[in-house]
């Protein structure tokens, strides 16, 4: 099975800043992972596929970047809504796993 | 646009069999795979089953001995079940389908079901 760390458990940033999460296979991926938002009280949302892809309807402030097994999920100008759990999943193979993901709070 | 919907018991005891059911409304069970997922209480997400529109089946390796998927084209619906249930499979019991088409990711998800296991 895949394992994924993410770094940092949390962040904790203000408004209009960049944020920068740190998602890390144990083994090469090669580009199929991807990033969810999850906020209190809901289901997660993809926000990217396959690295570097946005998902329908995500703002262009979320970009992913990586390959193998060193990836990157940056939020760029924080927004109020974009505090929240993100998570990271492969795809490279079953059984599907995720990262046990970053909080991003306000300072 | 997709919708899903998770039904079943938010009440479960020890040893007995959780049955859930996820209603697809907004689209053809056919036209995609579909899963469920839960997520335990200190907020980490597991994979648990895979079905894809012709019935092909996938489960995690570390309940595959109690779980089931199955789904209901009839009824545009699927379902889990997972025998023997303890106190370690409360969580938050997600249906979401699995995007073969596009994104090859869970792209919709249902609201999720509480289920704790409690005598």
């Amino acid at each position: 099975e895949i394992v994924l760390t993410q770094s940092p458990a949390t962040l904790s940033l203000s408004p209009g800043d960049t944020a920068t999460l740190s998602c890390r296979a144990s083994q090469t991926v090669s580009y199929k992972l991807g990033w969810y938002q999850q906020k209190p009280g809901q289901a997660p949302r993809l926000l990217i596929y396959d690295a570097v892809y946005r998902a329908s309807g995500v703002p262009a402030r979320f970009s992913g970047t990586g390959s193998a097994t060193d990836f990157t999920l940056t939020i760029s100008n924080l927004e109020a809504e974009d505090f929240a759990l993100y998570f990271c999943q492969q795809r490279s193979d079953w059984p599907f796993t995720f990262g046990p993901g970053t909080t991003v709070d306000i300072k | 646009h997709v919708q899903l919907q998770e039904s079943g018991p938010g009440l479960v005891k020890p040893s007995e069999t959780l049955s859930l059911t996820c209603r697809v409304s907004g689209d053809s069970i056919t036209n995609y795979h579909w899963t469920w997922i839960r997520q335990t209480p200190d907020k980490r997400l597991e994979w648990i089953a895979y079905i894809s529109h012709t019935g092909l089946t996938n489960y995690s390796p570390s309940l595959k001995s109690r779980v089931t998927i199955s789904v209901d084209t009839s009824n545009n619906q699927f379902s889990l079940r997972l025998a023997s249930m303890t106190v370690a499979d409360t969580a938050v019991y997600y249906c979401a389908r699995y995007d073969s088409v596009t994104t090859l990711y869970f792209d919709q998800w249902g609201q999720g079901a509480v289920v704790t296991v409690s005598a």
